[in-house]
C-alpha cells in the first residue's frame, strides 16, 4: 500500500527566509511519481511539479527547488528567499504505475510573515 | 484554456437530502478524479473515470454516493441520504490521459455543509 507522510503541521518564517518542507514515502512499486501541490486559501489545488522513481535528479524553478532521494524515500521541497505570497498549505502525492488515484499526506501550512 | 470548474462553489443542505455536484473538466481531458477533503487532511480519492466509464470506484464510501459522467466530459457526484459526516471539499480533477504519470490537474472545490 502507499503512503505518504508530512511530519511538519505547520512552519512559520519571515520573509526572506529559506524553507524546506518534508515528504516521506511508502511503496513498494519500483516505478512510481511524486508530485508537489500548493493550496491557497482560496482553496484551489496549484500543481507545482511531478517527478517519476527513474529520475532521482534534483529540480530548480526559480526559487523552488526539489530534493528527491530514494535511499531515504523522501521528496523535499525547498522555498528560498520565502515570500508572504508563498503562504499556503502544499501537499505531497504519490502515485504508483497501474494505479489511478493520487494519495496525498496530510498537508504542511507554511505561514510567511512580513 | 479554462481549467477544471465546479459548481455549486458552496452547498449547505439538511441532513437526510440528496444533492448533485458538478464538475467541468479540462477541454480534451479524457480522464477525470473526484476527491474529498475533510478539515485539515489532504484529498482523498473516491472515483476515477477513463471515459464514460468509472474505471475505479474503490474510494466510494458506501452506495450512498454514486457519480456519472454520460457523455465522457462532465460528471456529476450525487449524494443520497446526506449524513452529517459527508461535510467536506469535494474536489474534482482532471488529466489528459489516466495514467499514472499524468498530471490530475484540480478544481476549486465544492464545499458541502450537511446541518
Amino acid at each position: 500500500a502507499q503512503k505518504v507522510t508530512q511530519a511538519q503541521t505547520e512552519i512559520s518564517v519571515v520573509e526572506k527566509e529559506d524553507v524546506t518542507l518534508d515528504c516521506v514515502y511508502e511503496t513498494r512499486d519500483t516505478t512510481y511519481y511524486l508530485f508537489w501541490y500548493k493550496q491557497p486559501p482560496s482553496g484551489e489545488l496549484v500543481f507545482l511539479i511531478r517527478r517519476n522513481s527513474f529520475d532521482e535528479q534534483n529540480e530548480i524553478s526559480g526559487r523552488y527547488s526539489w530534493n528527491f532521494q530514494k535511499s531515504t524515500s523522501s521528496f523535499n521541497f525547498t522555498i528560498t528567499a520565502s515570500q508572504v505570497v508563498d503562504s499556503a498549505v502544499y501537499f505531497c502525492a504519490l502515485n504508483e504505475e497501474g494505479r489511478r488515484a493520487l494519495t496525498f499526506g496530510s498537508g504542511t501550512r507554511l505561514q510567511v510573515q512580513p | 484554456g479554462a481549467g477544471v470548474s465546479q459548481t455549486p462553489s458552496n452547498k449547505v443542505t439538511e441532513k437526510g437530502k440528496y444533492v448533485e455536484l458538478r464538475c467541468d473538466p479540462i477541454s480534451g481531458h479524457t480522464a477525470l478524479y473526484w476527491y474529498r477533503q475533510s478539515l485539515g487532511q489532504g484529498p482523498e480519492f473516491l472515483i476515477y473515470f477513463q471515459g464514460t466509464g468509472a474505471a475505479d470506484d474503490s474510494g466510494l464510501p458506501n452506495d450512498r454516493f454514486f457519480a456519472v459522467r454520460p457523455e465522457g466530459s462532465v460528471s456529476t457526484l450525487k449524494i443520497q441520504r446526506t449524513e452529517r459526516g459527508d461535510s467536506a471539499v469535494y474536489l474534482c480533477a482532471s488529466s489528459l490521459l489516466g495514467g499514472a504519470s499524468s498530471t490530475q490537474y484540480f478544481g476549486p472545490g465544492t464545499r458541502l455543509l450537511v446541518l
